[in-house]
Parts: C-alpha cells; structure tokens; sequence
C-alpha cells in the first residue's frame, strides 16, 4: 500500500529565506506524485505534479519540486518566502495502476513566515 | 473556467435532520469526488464517481449518501449524522475517469458542516 510521509509538521521560516518542505512516499513502484497548498478556509490547489519526464518540476509561485527516486523523495523547495506563502502543504501520490483514482495524502506541513 | 463551486459554505444541522450538500463544475470533468477533513488532517477520500458512476466507496457509513445527477452536479444527502461527524466537505473534480490518476483533481472551497 502507498504512502507518504512529510517531514515536520510544522515548519516556520523567515521572509526571504528558503522554504524546504520534505516529502518521502514508500512504494516498490514510483508513483504519481503531487504537492497541495490549502490556504486558511479554502479548498486544496494543485502546486505542481510528476508524473514523467524531467525530475524537476517547476510549479505556480515560484515553487519547485525535484522527484529522487533513490531517495523516493520529493521535496518541495522555493529560494525566497514571501508572507503569502503562509499555509498548510500536502504531499500526495496516485499508484502507476489504471483505474487508481485515489489520492494519498501525506499529513500535511504547516508553513509559517516570519516578517 | 476552473472552478469548482459548492453550497453552502457553512451548515449547523441537528443529528435528526437531513440536509443535502451540492457541488458544481462547468470544466467538463468526468470524476467527482467527496472528502472529509476533519482539523489539523488531510483530505480522505469518501467516494468517486466516474462517468456519472458510483466507482469508489471508501466504506462511509450509509448515513452519507451520494448522488451524482449529472456530469456537472455531485450530490452529497446527509441523514442522522453523527456530532464527529462535523468537518469540512470537499468537493473535486478531475478530467478523466477511471484512466485518469495521473489527473490534477480541482477542489471547491468546502462546506464546513457542524453536527449538534
């Protein structure tokens, strides 16, 4: 069975320095891979998402995501936090199996910037 | 257009009332989801609908129960719920059915529903 374990339940960070969210999935086979940001009262959007191709996933707001298989890691990372990144990221994976819908969720990291 | 609407945004029912929550998408999406997220938790996954068909009951109590009226409309009836039962409700879609888990699914802002 999939999955996925996020590093850090909370994670706090000034404005202007790195945002490293850690992400690690356990599976025999590498899955579908997708990072969620829910802001307060609001629904989940999708940040980025591997699925093949380049390991480097570039997605909105200037985050990024690289898949390591050998790590079955993939962290998400931005260079510089801004105050408006502050929010609740998940983790998620989907099986390489047709007909899998389902999405795995990690438990979520809370990301807080300090001014 | 990527917007996934629901109603309403807030419910207080009682535990002998029976209430609906709706959710609406114009993207064509042919999979609709509901989830539960209770505070502090991810998303779980309560059912999928594929191609108007039920395809995933991730065995919710039978007091939820779905409806999928058309490609556009998911339905969610609520009957003799539970106080634990309080949490937000979100709504998904995404573009394909069954083939589609390599999807982006796209939430609706959630119906936060209060149980007393």
């Amino acid at each position: 069975a999939q999955s996925v374990t996020q590093l850090g339940s909370h994670v706090s960070v000034s404005e202007g320095a790195l945002v490293l969210l850690r992400c690690n999935y356990s599976s025999s086979v590498p899955p579908y891979l997708f990072w969620y940001v829910q802001y307060p009262n609001q629904g989940l959007q999708l940040l980025l998402k591997y699925t093949t191709g380049a390991t480097l996933v570039k997605g909105i707001n200037g985050f990024e995501a690289e898949f390591k298989k050998s790590e079955t890691s993939f962290h998400l990372t931005k260079p510089s936090a801004h105050m408006s990144d502050a929010a609740e990221y998940f983790c998620a994976v989907t099986p390489k199996i047709q007909g899998a819908q389902k999405l795995v969720f990690g438990q979520g990291t809370r990301l807080t910037i300090n001014p | 257009d990527t917007e996934v609407t629901q109603t309403p945004k807030h419910l207080v029912m009682g535990m002998t009332n029976k209430k609906s929550l709706k959710c609406e998408q114009h993207m064509g999406h042919r999979a609709m989801y509901w989830y539960k997220q209770k505070a502090k938790k991810p998303p779980e996954l309560m059912f999928v609908y594929s191609y108007e068909k039920l395809s995933i009951n991730e065995s919710v109590p039978s007091r939820f129960s779905p409806e999928c009226p058309n490609s556009s409309l998911l339905n969610l009836h609520l009957h003799a719920l539970q106080p634990e039962d309080s949490a937000l409700y979100l709504c998904a879609s995404s573009p394909k059915g069954l083939a589609g888990n390599t999807d982006t699914q796209y939430f609706g802002p959630g119906t936060r529903l209060t149980v007393l």
